[in-house]
């Protein structure tokens, strides 16, 4: 299957720890990448391959694999860090695919 | 630092072609997987194709039928025509450089153009 599974939306308290997760099958060939959309702009890679960070990302954003599902951690989350939040995978037949989303709220 | 610069028309008609191209500075296309990626208004991302730098193409399932993805390589450019469309696919559209290892993921982004079809 291409599909990729979020929940529509998840909160955290300022500071606080949050793991938003990111389930399909194609999770168990591939790890999942991360995308952080603020409105009005263009997503933001955060996160790809075994937990690797592109320059400029905060450390506190990491990432993990189990079975056929991808997690993306945020420990200690700040204002800044709400916004909606996508994972990519792709199948071993080629096409990628993104997760519906989840929007975070950080309280 | 690469950069990527959608540019097209931002009104088609239903049954129409929406065309876009993706203009590159600042790094070759060559290699990479150079794709399309498009978002309607309030709703999530979905993956249209890609190209490589080579020629070879992969699609969307649900909108193979009508999507073609093109490079000039000489330009460093890359292209997106949708055909028939319909207001459902109104989106904002976004051009981006993909990679693909142990994951597949986009590094780099166009600000993202907005195109209506409407009559």
């Amino acid at each position: 299957s291409s599909e990729l599974t979020q929940d529509p939306a998840v909160s955290v308290a300022l500071g606080q720890t949050v793991r938003i997760t990111c389930q399909g099958d194609s999770l168990r060939g591939y790890y999942a990448s991360w995308y952080q959309q603020k409105p009005g702009q263009a997503p933001l890679l955060v996160i790809y391959s075994e937990n690797n960070r592109p320059s400029g990302i905060p450390d506190r954003f990491s990432s993990s694999t189990l079975g056929n599902t991808g997690s993306l951690t945020i420990t200690g989350a700040q204002a800044e860090d709400e916004a909606d939040y996508y994972c990519v995978s792709r199948d071993r037949s080629g096409p990628w695919v993104f997760g519906g989303g989840t929007s975070l709220t950080v309280l | 630092q690469v950069q990527l610069q959608e540019s097209g028309p931002g009104l088609v008609k239903p049954s129409e072609t929406l065309s876009l191209t993706c203009s590159v500075s600042g790094d070759s296309i060559s290699a990479y997987y150079w794709s399309w990626i498009r978002q309607p208004p309030g709703r999530g991302l979905e993956w249209i194709g890609y190209i490589f730098y080579s020629g070879s193409t992969n699609y969307n399932p649900s909108l193979k039928s009508r999507v073609t993805i093109s490079v000039d390589t000489s330009k460093n450019q890359f292209s997106l025509n949708l055909r028939s469309v319909t207001s459902a696919d109104t989106a904002f559209y976004y051009c981006a450089r993909g990679r693909l290892g142990d994951s597949c993921y986009f590094d780099s982004w166009g600000q993202g153009t907005l195109v209506a079809v409407s009559s």
